[in-house]
């Protein structure tokens, strides 16, 4: 069963960075996902897709402070510069052939 | 640029019908689908289901499929889903996002809606 597992929370401080994981389910970990945003009250946001042998492709006006990496079953988010508007839930998110699977999330706090 | 606008929020009654529609617009509507995505208060989001906007295909989740409908017209760059039967437990934001065209062919959502809150309460 494709699942994919994340820690519910994280924190950091303002100016420093801070990388998010999320585990690939078991039989798995060749897949690639994608990071999501939603800061409080807004809609999801398209933040970057990372392959398995790390490459990512990020969206229309992520900014280069967002960066992915991969290292087996675990697909990172590394935040630099940690800002307050960084402040958000990130879902993981991956797919196949009739199945679109989300994280349960993290919640980031900028301390 | 591309944008997905969808409808406003809705209040209805347990048993009756929602349909959300979802505008695209800044790509070429029929060379991609769309995915509508729920999110119920303080929960992570849960994919519902997908529809090609090129052939009209579309697939289900199973614990939906008796209740939901999804649709596309291609005249006016729209899709639009439809759920019946609404409970208590479909109070949530719904959204649409950019998916594939084919269902064999399969990749991140890079583009969202704004989402439309529909609450189900008597």
């Amino acid at each position: 069963q494709l699942v994919l597992t994340q820690s519910p929370s994280a924190s950091a401080s303002l100016g420093a960075s801070v990388k998010l994981t999320c585990t690939l389910s078991s039989g798995h970990i060749s897949y690639a996902i994608a990071w999501h945003q939603q800061q409080p009250e807004k809609g999801p946001r398209y933040l970057m897709k990372v392959n398995s042998d790390g490459s990512h492709t990020k969206g229309d006006g992520t900014p280069d402070r967002f960066s992915g990496s991969s290292s087996g079953a675990e697909r990172y988010l590394t935040i630099s510069s940690l800002q307050s508007e960084d402040e958000a839930d990130y879902y993981c998110q991956t797919w196949g052939t009739g199945i679109r699977v989300f994280g349960g999330g993290t919640k980031l706090t900028v301390l | 640029q591309v944008r997905l606008v969808q409808s406003g929020a809705e209040v209805k009654k347990p048993g009756a019908s929602v349909k959300v529609s979802c505008k695209a617009s800044g790509y070429t509507f029929t060379n991609y689908g769309i995915s509508w995505v729920r999110q119920a208060p303080g929960q992570g989001p849960e994919w519902m289901g997908w529809i090609s906007a090129s052939n009209g295909n579309r697939n289900y989740v199973q614990k939906f499929q008796d209740r939901v409908t999804m649709t596309i017209d291609t005249s006016t760059s729209t899709a639009y889903m439809e759920v019946g039967r609404l409970r208590s437990d479909d109070t949530a934001m719904y959204y649409c996002a950019r998916d594939q065209p084919y269902s064999q062919i399969t990749d991140a959502f890079d583009f969202w809606g704004q989402g439309t809150m529909v609450t189900v309460s008597s």
